[in-house]
């Protein structure tokens, strides 16, 4: 089984400051179709986890640009530029190429 | 607007059953993976099954093989979880997701329904 591995898994940030989180997937998550199954979700407090980007890079519709994610591979980062108040929750990384797998999730605070 | 309703959750004892359904909207419901995807209490969120859209595979978490069933009724756009030989460890809140595509898993998870809590207890 793939495994998904987050850090770090709490961050306090500062208003208007950038965050970066990182995911490790156990196996490459680069499909034959060339799209790469690493997908982002946040879960705001009290609320169903939301989409925020897909195939690695790709912000979901309705998602802020201050929301950004890279990588390859094995290895992803999900960054935001300037952090804001109605981003606290906890974020979570999965890929889907395999039997889908979730990791441990980073919890996001505001200082 | 697509919309997912979760229903069916509740207490049950442990080795019960329960069925948990989703009513889907919104979209042509029987070309989409659809999925449950779960929530234990304070913890990280944990995929169950999928029913794959396109040639009606099911596929589960090796921990509810052999208990749990995933089943779709197109007529009514709905999607159901039967779940049996419940333990203390299902306790969770679950999820039903839309995927993006119709094979397989879906490739990611672009709608969630509300959840609905199953707690197994006695």
């Amino acid at each position: 089984d793939v495994v998904m591995t987050q850090s770090p898994l709490s961050l306090l940030v500062t208003p208007g400051e950038p965050a970066s989180i990182s995911c490790r997937s156990s196996q490459n998550l680069l499909h034959t179709n060339g799209y790469t199954y690493l997908d982002w979700y946040l879960q705001k407090p009290g609320q169903s986890p939301q989409l925020l980007i897909y195939f690695g890079s790709n912000r979901a519709s309705g998602v802020p640009d201050r929301f950004s994610g890279s990588g390859s591979g094995t290895d992803f980062t999900l960054k935001i530029s300037r952090v804001e108040a109605e981003d606290v929750g906890v974020y979570y990384c999965m890929q889907a190429l395999h039997t889908p797998a979730f990791g441990q999730g980073t919890r996001l605070e505001i200082k | 607007e697509v919309q997912l309703v979760e229903s069916g959750g509740g207490l049950v004892q442990p080795g019960g059953s329960l069925r948990l359904s989703c009513a889907a909207s919104g979209f042509t419901f029987y070309t989409y993976a659809m999925s449950w995807v779960r929530q234990a209490p304070g913890k990280g969120l944990e995929w169950v099954s999928s029913f794959s859209g396109s040639d009606a595979n099911t596929f589960y978490t090796d921990s509810v093989k052999g208990r749990f069933t995933i089943s779709r009724d197109t007529s009514k756009n709905t999607l159901y979880l039967q779940m049996s030989s419940l333990r203390a460890e299902d306790t969770a809140v679950y999820y039903c997701v839309k995927g993006y595509s119709g094979s397989y898993y879906g490739a990611y998870f672009d709608y969630w329904g509300q959840g609905t809590l199953v707690t197994v207890s006695s």
